[in-house]
């Protein structure tokens, strides 16, 4: 089993805060690393896709690092919005065979109060 | 449109009976997943197939069976053996290595 970890499992941040979030991953045969958003009664949706040891993608007030050699990719978000609230999903994929498989994490629910 | 369908929405199953939910995508993707959760939980994966007429057990697939005849479908079988097989279903499908996986809305089990 792929073990992956994210933290905190849960947050609860004033709107208006910046935060961030870690996923952590076995840094051997890495290929992939994916970031979805699960918000309330809606489908995971992607966020980013990221291969490169030091890659860093943004979408709007969010944006990941990624640190293949290590094992951790980091998920920021600045000025939290109520609509940021969702649970945030990591899924290392490995690179040890084409069957490789997609495997999550448990999720860091984010929580912005008005 | 382009994209995954989980149907039903809802199923309710009397103890000791199989059932079978619906997976279905038009997006040419080679790969599917199924995946559960629970209360508290993250996504659990029970299978996933990287190709047709070939699939592969995930983490917890004891219990479950699938099929994938097609590339546009992987049913999923919850059979009597699953001892708690009241949980949330999670279709998903994924195109060529590294790109973005789409899920289905998913579907509510509920063991009456």
């Amino acid at each position: 089993i792929l073990n992956v970890e994210q933290s905190p499992q849960s947050l609860h941040v004033q709107e208006g805060d910046s935060t961030n979030f870690t996923c952590s991953f076995p840094s051997s045969n890495f290929y992939a690393l994916h970031w979805y958003r699960w918000e309330t009664a809606k489908s995971p949706e992607a966020l980013f896709v990221m291969t490169l040891n030091g890659d860093e993608k943004k979408k709007g007030r969010i944006s990941a690092t990624l640190n293949t050699k290590e094992g951790y990719s980091y998920l920021y978000i600045k000025g939290s919005q109520p609509e940021d609230s969702a649970t945030y999903l990591c899924a290392p994929r490995d690179g040890s065979s084409n069957t490789g498989k997609l495997i999550f994490g448990q999720g860091t629910t984010l929580q912005v109060k008005p | 449109d382009g994209g995954i369908t989980q149907s039903p929405k809802y199923l309710f199953r009397k103890e000791g009976q199989n059932v079978t939910l619906s997976c279905e995508q038009n997006l040419n993707h080679d790969a599917m997943y199924w995946y559960r959760q629970d209360p508290g939980q993250g996504l659990r994966l029970i299978y996933y197939s990287q190709i047709v007429n070939d699939f592969q057990k995930g983490d917890i697939a004891e219990g479950y069976s699938v099929s994938r005849e097609k590339k546009e479908s992987f049913p999923l079988t919850v059979t009597s053996a699953q001892k708690n097989p009241t949980a949330f279903y999670l279709c998903a499908s994924q195109g060529l290595w590294g790109t973005e996986a789409f899920f289905g809305q998913g579907t509510r089990l509920t063991v009456v």
